[in-house]
């Protein structure tokens, strides 16, 4: 099955730095690839996602890149602030033929710290 | 818009009991996920429902079941609770639109320790 890499375990950035979180999968078939936030007693929260289609995406200070040959993502922050500090989780789904089954197969997370 | 919502927040077991979880999607959405979320073994996946039909599982024992009802609630069972089987447990609903990238929506979760 689908297996996802994500490096580093922690991370910590000054305010203001940039911060890059890594991961890569093992499917080639894989061609979604969201990436989730979770604070402390809460449940995970989707921050951005990208499809297999794309190369790149950004929201505001958030940006994902996507490289299908090498079978990796990464998720970019870029002014980091001390609110973004959590876990960040990446993950990886093979949604076929127009129907989804709804599983995520999830990286080992990043936890960020930001020192203000 | 509510979120999703699971009870209870916390639930303290001991081993040999069963325990359900309850799960209400965010209105409109078809879909449940579950998830189990522990330090060693990070968000493992463990089944989604749609339209009360079970539709994938996980790589889970069967005393993990679950079941979806006509209004999309749903509720997961842990039968014969075994120590390792403490952790949080993890809801998602998706509007299940037809197409690549399903949002998956996550509820804050339900604490279970087995004593």
């Amino acid at each position: 099955g689908e297996n996802v890499e994500q490096h580093p375990s922690t991370l910590s950035v000054q305010e203001g730095d940039s911060a890059v979180i890594k991961c890569t999968y093992s499917d080639s078939a894989s061609n979604y690839f969201p990436w989730y936030k979770q604070e402390l007693g809460k449940g995970p929260q989707l921050i951005i996602d990208i499809r297999s289609n794309v190369g790149e995406k950004k929201d505001q200070r958030i940006a994902v890149t996507l490289n299908k040959t090498a079978k990796h993502f990464s998720l970019h922050i870029t002014e980091t602030q001390p609110e973004d500090s959590a876990v960040y989780f990446c993950a990886a789904s093979i949604n076929a033929g127009g129907t989804s089954y709804g599983k995520l197969t999830f990286g080992q997370g990043t936890i960020l710290t930001v020192h203000p | 818009k509510a979120g999703v919502t699971q009870t209870p927040r916390y639930l303290i077991k001991t081993r040999g009991q069963q325990v359900t979880l309850s799960c209400s999607p965010i209105s409109g959405h078809r879909s449940v996920s579950w998830y189990q979320q522990t330090p060693g073994q990070g968000l493992q996946f463990l089944f989604e429902y749609f339209s009360e039909t079970q539709r994938n599982k996980g790589n889970f024992p069967g005393r993990f079941s679950g079941r979806q009802f006509s209004n999309s609630r749903s509720e997961m069972n842990v039968s014969t609770l075994e120590l390792g089987d403490s952790a949080l447990y993890l809801c998602a609903s998706s509007r299940r639109a037809q197409g690549v990238g399903e949002k998956l929506f996550f509820g804050s979760g339900t604490q279970l320790s087995v004593l």
